[in-house]
């Protein structure tokens, strides 16, 4: 059966760390890889993914997609308190009605 | 556990239709949340069910509703379905913070 899984499910650390989530995956059919921020109810889209290698960078974050290993990197450097929050991957893929599918997500605490 | 389950998986309506899905969740979970997810708006939040009461809405409109039933099961209805209605629509549920998603059912309106 198709999934995705994330790692760790939760992740304590202090502000200045940095902080690594995973994402692998096993879909048929790829389409792209999304990761989405969740702090109160409805997640913020952070990243897609569709090209192996090439990383994609939005301040302290960064993503990378790896299709021949089927995973997927969150990172966070100078972590601080307010990147606490639910990190959720979802897999997208690529039939004749598009399917996404999402992994139970990373909560991650960051203590001042 | 069963995860959360929503019905149909895949439908198809025509315009000025309407379309009722519906949302199963995780067993014990009391809180429902529906979300319409497009390619070009990404996700967005609809409403949230909690014990049959709907405590949060998104900026959607009127022809967009909901409710919940006390086993905790949820429907969404669209009336008057306009094109731009295709999307996948996703149920979560939520016991704490953390949301469980469903697979979602995909609605096509020609």
């Amino acid at each position: 059966e198709d999934k995705v899984v994330q790692s760790p499910l939760s992740l304590v650390v202090h502000e200045g760390d940095t902080v690594t989530l995973n994402c692998s995956y096993e879909v048929t059919n790829f389409r792209s890889l999304l990761w989405y921020k969740q702090e109160k109810k409805a997640p913020t889209f952070l990243f897609m993914l569709t090209s192996s290698g090439i990383e994609k960078k939005s301040g302290r974050l960064s993503s990378i997609l790896d299709k021949k290993e089927l995973f997927s990197i969150l990172n966070i450097t100078a972590t601080q308190t307010g990147d606490s929050a639910i990190y959720l991957c979802a897999v997208e893929e690529f039939l004749y009605n598009n399917d996404m599918r999402f992994g139970a997500g990373t909560r991650l605490t960051v203590k001042p | 556990k069963a995860g959360v389950t929503q019905t149909p998986r895949y439908l198809i309506k025509t315009r000025g239709q309407q379309v009722t899905l519906s949302c199963s969740p995780i067993s014990g979970h009391r809180s429902v949340s529906w979300y319409q997810q497009t390619p070009g708006q990404g996700l967005q939040f609809l409403f949230e069910y909690f014990s049959e009461t709907q405590r949060n809405k998104g900026n959607f409109p009127g022809r967009f509703s909901g409710r919940q039933f006390s086993n905790s099961r949820s429907e969404m209805n669209v009336s008057t379905l306009e094109l731009g209605d295709s999307a996948l629509y996703l149920c979560a549920s939520s016991l704490t913070a953390k949301q469980f998603f469903g697979p979602g059912t995909r609605l096509t309106v020609l």
